[in-house]
């Protein structure tokens, strides 16, 4: 059974630094991994997807990576600002199957300090 | 706009009362899922559907049905709410599984948040 986890649970940060958020996956069998971001009492907004085949995916100040043989990824976020405070999850799924199921990590919950 | 809409957003019954969340998507995707997330346990799927007639158990689905009777159409009914299904309810969708080199990113909708008393 796939199992996702995101350590540490939540981060604070002052403005302006790089951050590293990790995510890792029992079972590297799998077609994709998304990061998603969660804001209070909100939905979620999809960030980036990285196809298994792939090792980075970028948009604007957000690179995320995928090393799929060591169950690892990472979304790295330069220059953080106050907006950038909210969840952030990863999940992954399945190589196999009709069900396009995503197993969610816990999210990890950071604050950006102005 | 390319979404996914749930109503209600907010919601407050009682033991025991039917009710139905409604979800409903403008992308074409044939695949739609509901999840619940709780405190301390994240997002478990309840149900999800491949396409329209075609629906299958999640995770949790305990308590729960669900129809599809149109392709943007997937309501997540509770047909005898109890304390325990108090959560907040995520509808998603996304192009069909394929197996092939594919980008397919899953929208998720606003949440609905359910109180049961």
């Amino acid at each position: 059974k796939q199992e996702v986890t995101q350590i540490p649970a939540a981060l604070s940060v002052p403005e302006g630094e790089n951050l590293v958020l990790n995510c890792s996956f029992t079972d590297s069998a799998i077609y994709n991994l998304q990061w998603f971001r969660q804001d209070p009492g909100k939905g979620l907004t999809s960030l980036l997807l990285i196809q298994s085949s792939q090792r980075e995916q970028t948009s604007g100040r957000l690179n995320a990576s995928l090393d799929k043989s060591s169950g690892r990824s990472t979304l790295y976020i330069a220059a953080s600002q106050p907006g950038d405070s909210a969840t952030y999850l990863c999940a992954v799924r399945p190589y196999t199957g009709a069900n396009s199921k995503l197993t969610f990590g816990k999210g990890i919950t950071l604050s950006v300090r102005p | 706009e390319a979404q996914v809409t749930q109503n209600p957003r907010y919601l407050i019954t009682v033991t025991g009362k039917k009710l139905t969340v409604t979800c409903s998507q403008n992308m074409n995707h044939e695949y739609m899922s509901w999840y619940r997330q709780d405190p301390g346990l994240g997002l478990r799927q309840i149900y999800y559907s491949m396409n329209v007639e075609v629906t299958d158990k999640g995770d949790v689905p305990e308590g729960y049905k669900v129809s599809r009777k149109e392709k943007r159409n997937f309501p997540l009914i509770l047909e005898s709410p109890s304390p325990n299904q108090t959560s907040l309810y995520f509808c998603a969708s996304s192009s069909p599984f394929t197996g092939g080199p594919r980008q397919e990113t899953q929208y998720f909708g606003p949440g609905t948040r359910l109180l049961v008393l």
